[in-house]
């Protein structure tokens, strides 16, 4: 059965440092979301991504975040300069439709920044 | 906004009796309402959804949930509870806008199960 692979399952990183997280969506998904989830928190929507640009963003998503989709499998997540409250669980997300679609996430990259 | 709310936030049940999780949702429209689980070191995984029609709907590992638009409510129940079922629930409601949908989680009800 077809999923969403995240790499890598774990990063550590020191405050300021940039950091890229790693999504293949399945593979004739057309819609691509990365949410993250504080330690104890609830699962927040960072942004949603179709057609090579971006659908949606939350506030969460400022200037420190992009995402590109830089070849037909992969879909990342840039943290510019970490800092430590972006110490959190993102999970990346695609469906094949917009909407009421169901979304399929993955594993998830438990980011620690020190 | 939309919001969700799940009031319990740890429930604990014997292996064998009924599992009924909570869930109240704001919206201004007819909610498109999904339930998912996450086991330990897991991703979320769909058990159901409501979009529209019959109010009760079936999902899977013998789960259903119930939608109440008068009571704004999105109640998952299982009638006999596995320890398997261990993990933690997750209700959320879809916002859609032109091609871009975002799902609002609840915070999250973490369910025990005693053998």
């Amino acid at each position: 059965e077809p999923e969403v692979t995240q790499t890598p399952s774990h990063q550590v990183t020191q405050m300021g440092q940039e950091v890229i997280l790693r999504c293949v969506p399945i593979s004739n998904h057309l819609y691509f979301y990365w949410y993250r989830q504080i330690l104890g928190q609830k699962v927040e929507f960072l942004v949603s991504f179709y057609n090579n640009e971006i659908s949606e963003k939350s506030e969460i998503f400022d200037d420190q975040f992009s995402v590109e989709r830089p070849d037909g499998s992969n879909f990342t997540l840039k943290i510019r300069s970490t800092k430590l409250e972006d110490s959190a669980m993102y999970f990346c997300a695609s469906s094949i439709l917009a909407g009421a679609g169901e979304q399929f996430f993955g594993p998830g990259t438990r980011l620690t920044v020190l | 906004a939309q919001s969700v709310t799940q009031p319990d936030i740890h429930i604990t049940v014997s292996e064998g009796a009924s599992l009924e999780l909570r869930c109240n949702y704001s919206y201004g429209a007819t909610p498109y309402l999904f339930w998912y689980v996450q086991s330990p070191g897991q991703g979320l995984q769909l058990l159901l959804k409501y979009f529209s029609g019959d109010t009760l709907v079936q999902g899977i590992k013998g789960f259903e949930a119930e939608f109440k638009r008068s009571q704004s409510s999105f109640n998952l129940r299982k009638p006999s509870v596995h320890w398997s079922d261990a993990a933690e629930y997750f209700c959320a409601v879809v916002k859609i806008t032109g091609t871009a949908s975002k799902l609002t989680f609840g915070t999250g009800t973490r369910l025990q199960v005693t053998l």
